[in-house]
């Protein structure tokens, strides 16, 4: 297994537009997450899925973002009416539940919003 | 409310030990203390995880005393590219309480 992959890797949008981005974590994780980070802050919590399940979602993602996992495998995040302020690394991870639990992250997909 | 806190940054040399402490004052009996790694333009990579006393792996020590208020990250003789952002997260591995702070920014010296 290659581990958890992101595409695309960079992604430059217009003010206005939808983007919709893809994680494909490691097979047999059944737990999935998004994350967005800024330069010089820590990655913070968006949402995450245990399996298809969206189980949680942070209290200040706005609407205008949505995740799926239609089939408990691949993810995808789509930010409607994109925003400058939505420039950012959008990361995803997935892990194994259990008491020694890991994220495994990938490499992240880079937006800029012009 | 931070959970952790931790030093902005650190300078250090080749060959060195390096150790960032974090502070959690308000951790919980069922927090795990666990520390992630990042490189610019990855995502973060689990270096160690702990509950108390010490643990050591391949990687790094972890060392939590008794009252578990805070835990020390030990890096043994770093090199040039042990230089990353170095994360403490206390709580349950998954989820919105999942936090990263800013981390710790390591930057080894030759």
């Amino acid at each position: 297994d290659t581990g958890v992959s992101q595409n695309p890797r960079h992604k430059i949008t217009k003010r206005g537009q939808n983007v919709t981005f893809r994680c494909d974590p490691i097979s047999e994780h059944n737990r999935l997450y998004w994350y967005r980070q800024t330069l010089g802050q820590g990655p913070e919590f968006l949402t995450y899925f245990q399996n298809e399940a969206q189980l949680e979602k942070s209290r200040l993602l706005s609407d205008r973002f949505s995740a799926e996992r239609p089939k408990g495998s691949f993810s995808t995040l789509e930010i409607q009416r994109t925003e400058q302020g939505d420039s950012a690394m959008y990361l995803c991870a997935s892990s194994l539940p259990g008491e020694r639990e890991e994220q495994y992250f990938g490499p992240g997909t880079r937006l800029t919003v012009t | 409310l931070a959970k952790t806190t931790q030093p902005i940054s650190m300078d250090s040399y080749e060959g060195q030990e390096v150790n960032i402490t974090c502070s959690h004052n308000n951790i919980a009996t069922n927090d795990y203390i666990t520390w992630y790694q990042q490189f610019p333009s990855q995502g973060p990579r689990f270096i160690i995880q702990g509950y108390k006393t010490k643990v050591t792996n391949e990687v790094a020590s972890l060392f939590i005393p008794a009252d578990r208020k805070s835990s020390t990250l030990s890096l043994p003789r770093v090199s040039l590219s042990d230089t990353a952002v170095y994360y403490c997260l206390v709580g349950e591995n998954y989820g919105q309480n999942f936090v990263f702070g800013p981390g710790t920014r390591l930057s080894v010296l030759p």
